[in-house]
């Protein structure tokens, strides 16, 4: 099956940049990349995806090295609202989207 | 609100019990998925539905088993219930059948607890 490694956890303070990183040791190259977070008590929200090159979008940035093994989610300035678990997952061809255990994310004011 | 409707919120039953958890799509979206929650796994992938035909199977149990109706509403029912199937079980859908570049919006998730 595939296979996404993320830390366990990450702290950042109040607007400042934060980097989450994802290794998809994996991944195919039909495979798109994508992050999903949850914050408490909800259910897991779209953040953003992408393919093979760099994504932006209103909410955040997507980094992905060239041999796409392993892809960063920026949040360009963290904010008391963006703590929550931050999941990074593959999907493609075979249909399964495989998401891993999550990174939590704190924020300090 | 992403527009996905699960229900019931809260669910308590007792372990051999069944039950059905129901989950209706965003207006337009044709495919379901459905995922276990739970405090030591994480997030895993159930199983998915696209236009009523089942797509993808993930690690679900053969005590469970789901469905998509031809209004596109889906049914996960759990049957012979024990104490770890306690978990929060999210539905999610999406526009299109291929995982590759769907977006997949979640609803708010069913609370399983069995006692």
């Amino acid at each position: 099956d595939a296979k996404t490694t993320q830390p366990n956890s990450m702290e950042s303070n109040e607007e400042e940049p934060v980097h989450l990183p994802c290794n998809h040791s994996t991944i195919s190259g039909t495979d798109y990349i994508h992050w999903y977070r949850q914050l408490p008590s909800q259910g897991p929200e779209y953040v953003i995806h992408g393919l093979t090159s760099n994504v932006n979008n209103r909410m955040a940035s997507l980094a992905i090295a060239e041999d796409r093994k392993s892809s960063t989610l920026i949040l360009h300035r963290a904010t008391l609202r963006d703590a929550a678990v931050y999941y990074c997952s593959q999907g493609g061809s075979n249909y399964k989207l495989t998401f891993g255990k999550g990174t939590l994310l704190t924020v300090n004011p | 609100d992403s527009g996905v409707t699960q229900t019931p919120k809260h669910l308590i039953t007792a372990t051999g019990q069944r039950v059905t958890l129901r989950c209706s799509p965003r207006s337009g979206d044709l495919s379901v998925y459905w995922y276990q929650q739970s405090l030591d796994q994480g997030l895993q992938f159930l199983i998915q539905y696209y236009n009523g035909e089942e797509r993808a199977k993930g690690n679900i149990l053969e005590r469970f088993s789901a469905q998509q109706f031809p209004d596109l509403h889906s049914e996960l029912n759990l049957s012979s219930l024990e104490l770890g199937d306690s978990a929060l079980y999210f539905c999610a859908s999406s526009v299109g059948g291929g995982l590759a570049k769907n977006i997949q919006y979640f609803g708010a998730g069913t609370r399983l607890s069995v006692l």
